[in-house]
């Protein structure tokens, strides 16, 4: 069973059109991440939610945004994508436990590719 | 801040055959989780193995067996009688034991040969 799924798999845009793309989880998880995975590298986080609370990461570009309107939905939003932001972006979930082993769930990953 | 070096950006291994991936750390926390996950090829990444760093005994499950070493800040994972599905890439990622956010190393790539 899919636990955590992005839509879509693929997704074109062009340069500078803004984009969204889309995470929904069945874990009932209150912490979701997006993370951005250029080729054959690590991922990258960009920011995540701890329950509605927004956590962004300080080298963050800010034409990267989010939202997440309820416990099973995150929106990663690209308001002018350049050729650079051409990547695999991945979501994650996880129980939130300020202590102990707090296991990351991913999905699948949007490709994006700019034209 | 905390990084993770994975020094082998791509291994082989012989099918049947054990292969290990190095990892190491830099941290000046003494509680942290350590983590390997395995990227297939287009499919979603998943948790291999994790260690508690307070826990002296090595993480195992099934064929794959970590090797911690805290005082070298070093995680390597062992995968014995390696088979075709395990070629993927592989991160060691780093998590301190408050936070949620996970640092990962650069990743090796194993290939498996038939």
């Amino acid at each position: 069973d899919a636990m955590v799924i992005q839509n879509p798999r693929y997704q074109v845009t062009q340069f500078g059109k803004p984009v969204t793309l889309s995470c929904s989880q069945t874990l009932n998880h209150n912490v979701m991440y997006w993370y951005q995975q250029k080729s054959s590298q690590a991922p990258k986080l960009l920011f995540h939610y701890y329950d509605k609370d927004f956590n962004n990461e300080a080298d963050t570009p800010d034409n990267f945004q989010s939202r997440r309107p309820n416990t099973s939905f995150c929106f990663l939003d690209i308001r002018s994508p350049g050729l650079g932001d051409a990547a695999m972006y991945l979501c994650a979930t996880s129980r939130d436990k300020r202590t102990g082993v707090n296991i990351q769930y991913f999905g699948a990953g949007t490709r994006l590719s700019v034209l | 801040a905390q990084t993770v070096t994975q020094s082998q950006p791509e291994m082989s291994v012989q099918e049947a055959e054990t292969v290990t991936l190095s990892c190491t750390y830099d941290t000046s926390e003494s509680d942290y989780y350590l983590f390997w996950y395995k990227q297939p090829p287009s499919r979603q990444m998943i948790l291999v193995i994790r260690q508690e760093a307070y826990k002296q005994q090595n993480a195992t499950e099934n064929r794959f067996s970590v090797n911690f070493q805290k005082a070298a800040k070093s995680f390597s994972l062992k995968i014995s009688d390696s088979q075709l599905g395990d070629a993927a890439m592989y991160f060691c990622a780093y998590r301190m034991e408050y936070g949620n956010k996970l640092v990962f190393g650069a990743g090796t790539i194993l290939r498996v040969k038939s």
